[in-house]
């Protein structure tokens, strides 16, 4: 069965950086485009990046555009988003998201939280 | 980049039909045939129930059905059950290579 399990949420100060990463399995990692979308507290769902299946193509929002970066390690079934200069309004419930048979994810993770503040 | 539109809430009775509509531009909604739906209950993930406009995935129920019309999709949820209460999103391709969210719907079963 398709799992998709996020980590590497947590508390972190204004202008900061973190990593999170995704662990897929029970499908093939290298055949699927992979998203990050998050959702702020009591918030609605965001789109934030969208990253090719090889990892040659990679779309943001433009709120992330310059701080995040997208990218995969298909020989470890793995997805990251690296967040720099990281703000309080990047404060969310961060998911991963096949890109399956629906463009904007089929199966999603769990999610991590990720707090920003001082 | 603005979110599609929902409506904040819609309720109906056990057994009744309710339908949400997700409005957006030619941009998005009307200009490709890649809007999904999603079920959200508190604290959970999100649950793929609409496709490709108005397919539904293995597991589904067929209670759920989803249209498009120009620039505004729509999700359907017949014979309302209790267990549907829950938050809706509808999304969209848009061009450029990215995707929209809409602003979220609030389905309450009286």
């Amino acid at each position: 069965q398709v799992q998709l399990v996020e980590s590497g949420g947590g508390v972190v100060q204004p202008g900061r950086s973190l990593r999170l990463s995704c662990a897929a399995s029970g499908f093939t990692f290298s055949s699927y485009g992979m998203h990050w979308v998050r959702q702020a507290p009591g918030k609605g769902l965001e789109w934030v990046a969208v990253i090719s299946s090889d990892g040659s193509d990679k779309y943001y929002t433009d709120s992330v555009k310059g701080r995040f970066t997208i990218s995969r390690d298909n020989s470890k079934n793995t997805l990251y988003l690296q967040m720099n200069s990281l703000r309080p309004e990047d404060t969310a419930v961060y998911y991963c998201a096949r890109r399956g048979i629906a463009a904007a994810g089929d199966y999603w993770g769990q999610g991590t939280l990720v707090t920003v503040s001082s | 980049q603005s979110a599609l539109t929902q409506p904040a809430s819609v309720s109906g009775s056990p057994g009744q039909s309710i339908t949400i509509f997700c409005t957006g531009t030619s941009s998005d909604v009307g200009g490709y045939n890649y809007v999904s739906w999603y079920q959200q209950h508190p604290g959970k993930a999100p649950k793929l129930m609409i496709y490709d406009v108005s397919n539904r995935p293995s597991g589904v129920s067929n209670r759920f059905s989803g249209s498009k019309s120009g620039n505004t999709a729509s999700l359907t949820i017949s014979g309302l059950q209790a267990e549907d209460e829950a938050d809706y999103y509808c999304s969209s391709y848009r061009s450029s290579s990215t995707y929209v969210f809409g602003t979220g719907t609030k389905v309450t079963v009286l």
